[in-house]
């Protein structure tokens, strides 16, 4: 199993432009989730889904959009990105059953908005 | 407002004990979980508590008191490995995590 991948690793953005972060896992997980983490802070939650065709809304939505239309796949997107979006952003996801306790993260993508 | 409290930085000696507190303070609790991340990586889930009480795994023990609305991560014969950053995170709702802004952990020989 591969478990969460994402890509790309790294991305460098202009203010307003818009890209897709991709994320996808092999585990039939139902819970997947993006987050985001600044320097010296924890991990703040953006959209989750639990399941296909199911999303909502984290602590931190405005600026992006997702969409679930498979199990495997959670993609990202910056509408018009700012500089305030540069962070790190993980997407991760957990199987269900009220088992939401793990969660297993891909490794990332570092993202720098100019 | 919704809110998890843990020191920014703690050092140990190699093969000590160190303990990582954390208080919490959210609308909703269900539970307690530890993630250890290392420089440049992705948190890694350590441990979970839902339920008053130590749970143990290897050299890793984790506490939770709901009372007190307080946890702690407890690590025994450090190992320089052990040399990361560590996250408490509230499961506040069915769905979401609260993160705590982390504690990086410096490991000394």
């Amino acid at each position: 199993n591969a478990g969460v991948t994402q890509t790309p690793k790294f991305q460098v953005l202009k203010t307003g432009q818009s890209m897709t972060l991709q994320c996808a896992q092999d585990m039939n997980h139902e819970y997947m989730s993006w987050y985001r983490q600044d320097p010296g802070m924890g991990l703040r939650l953006i959209h989750y889904s639990v399941g296909a065709g199911i999303t909502d809304q984290g602590e931190v939505p405005n600026g992006y959009n997702v969409s679930r239309s498979t199990t495997e796949d959670f993609p990202l997107r910056l509408l018009s990105a700012a500089p305030s979006q540069t962070s790190v952003y993980f997407c991760a996801s957990s199987p269900t059953g009220g088992s939401y306790n793990e969660q297993f993260f891909g490794p990332g993508t570092r993202l720098t908005v100019l | 407002g919704q809110s998890l409290e843990q020191p920014s930085e703690v050092t140990a000696v190699e093969g000590a004990i160190v303990q990582i507190n954390c208080t919490y303070q959210t609308s909703g609790f269900y539970g307690l979980s530890w993630y250890q991340q290392h420089d440049g990586g992705a948190p890694t889930f350590l441990s979970y508590n839902a339920l008053d009480g130590l749970e143990e795994t290897g050299r890793f023990s984790s506490f939770l008191s709901r009372s007190d609305s307080y946890g702690y991560l407890l690590l025994q014969e450090l190992q320089m490995k052990d040399s990361a950053s560590y996250f408490c995170a509230v499961r506040a709702s069915n769905y979401q995590l609260i993160w705590g802004a982390g504690t990086k952990l410096i490991i000394k020989p």
